[in-house]
């Protein structure tokens, strides 16, 4: 069956760095879209960038755009997310989720990585 | 604030029915197709819905949804204490260069 684990969640200070990694199973990865999306303590869920199953297309969020790069690795079947320049409001625990066409629902998700930025 | 709007939350009594509402544009519900999702927390969010009215094969016929214009709403009926939950819609918006979009968020309770 489909499996997505994320990792990489950690604490980082404002500005700072990190990298999630998304591993993917139970499928064949690269025929399809993968997305991140990220739920902020107490608040609803936010797309944050999805990218082509070939890396041709990606997209982001404004909150994110110039900040945030998606990337994927169809031999290793994972998906990532670097994240630059870290603010307080980019805490949140962050899902990857298997888009199943091009604008299409996203139908597997993981169980979601911890994501804390303060100082 | 959400670019779909949703009512922050919705109760009723096991075994009886509720609506779910989310709202949006031409540039997202009008153009695009709605899914649902049921979220509990510290657990994967769920597909429910997805193309407006269609349900996954391992989801409960209890579970339906449509779409009218920019409008879309999730029925649940047979309410469960299983059931609570946070339900979002989500979709796609072209205003946005095709950025995902989601509902603020419904919580249910079973009373």
């Amino acid at each position: 069956q489909v499996q997505l684990v994320e990792s990489g969640g950690a604490w980082a200070k404002p500005g700072g760095s990190l990298r999630l990694s998304c591993a993917a199973s139970g499928f064949i990865f690269g025929d399809y879209y993968m997305s991140w999306v990220r739920q902020a303590p107490g608040k609803g869920l936010e797309w944050v960038s999805y990218i082509s199953g070939t890396s041709h297309y990606t997209n982001y969020a404004d909150a994110v755009k110039g900040r945030f790069t998606i990337s994927r690795d169809n031999a290793e079947n994972s998906v990532y997310l670097q994240m630059n320049s870290l603010r307080a409001e980019d805490t949140a625990v962050y899902y990857c989720a298997r888009v199943r066409y091009f604008d299409g629902p996203q139908d597997s998700w993981g169980q979601g990585t911890l994501v804390t930025v303060s100082s | 604030q959400s670019v779909l709007t949703q009512p922050p939350s919705v109760s009723a009594a096991p075994g009886q029915k509720v609506t779910i509402s989310c709202s949006g544009s031409s540039s997202n519900i009008g153009h695009n197709y709605v899914s649902w999702y049921q979220h509990l927390p510290g657990t994967a969010p769920k597909l429910l819905i997805y193309e407006n009215s269609h349900r996954p094969s391992t989801i409960s016929d209890r579970f339906s949804g449509s779409k009218s214009g920019t409008s879309a709403t999730l029925d649940i009926t047979g309410l469960q204490t299983g059931d609570e939950a946070d339900y979002y819609c989500g979709t796609w918006d072209t205003s946005l260069s095709g950025a995902g979009v989601f509902g603020g968020g419904t919580k249910l309770t079973v009373l």
